[in-house]
């Protein structure tokens, strides 16, 4: 079993719809939960970073972490087409910034 | 302020040659990091460094060797390379553990035929 198990899409939605991506995880040491985007032919980037459980709003991103459940989202309110890109979860234990385990990504495509 | 700074952008091998990728960052973190990224297959951890003069190994650390001189650089050498080793690889830095945020360069497309 993957440490970190992420559906790789593709998904496809109209502009405007709200987007939820998910990640799920077995390792119940992962304190640090992340997600990156990644624009095609480009290095990943932080989007939005969440500590233990709970939730966290930027914009139109909001991130959830359901620790009982080993269970994250992200979700993108309004899309636009610019959100056109892989959205790669990453976690890591406590202290273990050497140990940053990403998933396999999912494609997001917004159509216009 | 560059970042995070990988060269060559593109390269081809022939099986059996070696190769140095560069990664240079001018953020004086203490942590680098090299992955290789292939389709469907996410970030896959090859070698990284706690800071200078400090290197270990990641997840598919075989057939690849680093160093770490310096903090600002943390180059990836690639001996006898093989068709399994045709990726992207991307150099990424980090100073912040509380946040778990790292910087990634824009990635080497490595060929090898």
């Amino acid at each position: 079993q993957k440490e970190v198990e992420q559906d790789p899409g593709p998904l496809s939605v109209p502009e405007g719809a709200i987007v939820s991506l998910n990640c799920t995880y077995s390792n119940s040491a992962f304190q640090y939960f992340m997600w990156y985007r990644q624009y095609s032919r480009k290095g990943p980037e932080l989007l939005m970073y969440t500590y233990s459980s709970g939730n966290k709003e930027d914009g139109r991103f909001t991130a959830q972490v359901d620790k009982s459940s080993k269970y994250i989202s992200l979700f993108i309110r309004d899309s636009q087409p610019s959100d056109s890109a892989t959205y790669l979860c990453a976690m890591m234990p406590l202290g273990g910034y050497q140990k940053v385990t990403f998933g396999t990504g999912t494609k997001l495509q917004v159509i216009p | 302020n560059a970042g995070v700074t990988q060269t060559p952008k593109f390269r081809i091998l022939k099986i059996g040659q070696s190769m140095t990728l560069q990664c240079a960052q001018d953020m004086n973190h203490n942590y680098m990091y090299w992955y290789r990224q292939d389709p469907g297959m996410g970030l896959k951890l090859i070698y990284y460094s706690v800071g200078a003069g400090i290197t270990d190994k990641g997840e598919v650390p075989n057939g690849y060797n680093v160093s770490r001189s310096t903090t600002e650089d943390f180059p990836l050498r690639l001996e006898l390379a093989a068709p399994s080793q045709t990726s992207v690889y991307f150099c990424a830095s980090g100073g912040d553990a509380n946040t778990g945020e790292l910087f990634f360069g824009e990635g080497s497309r490595l060929t090898v035929l």
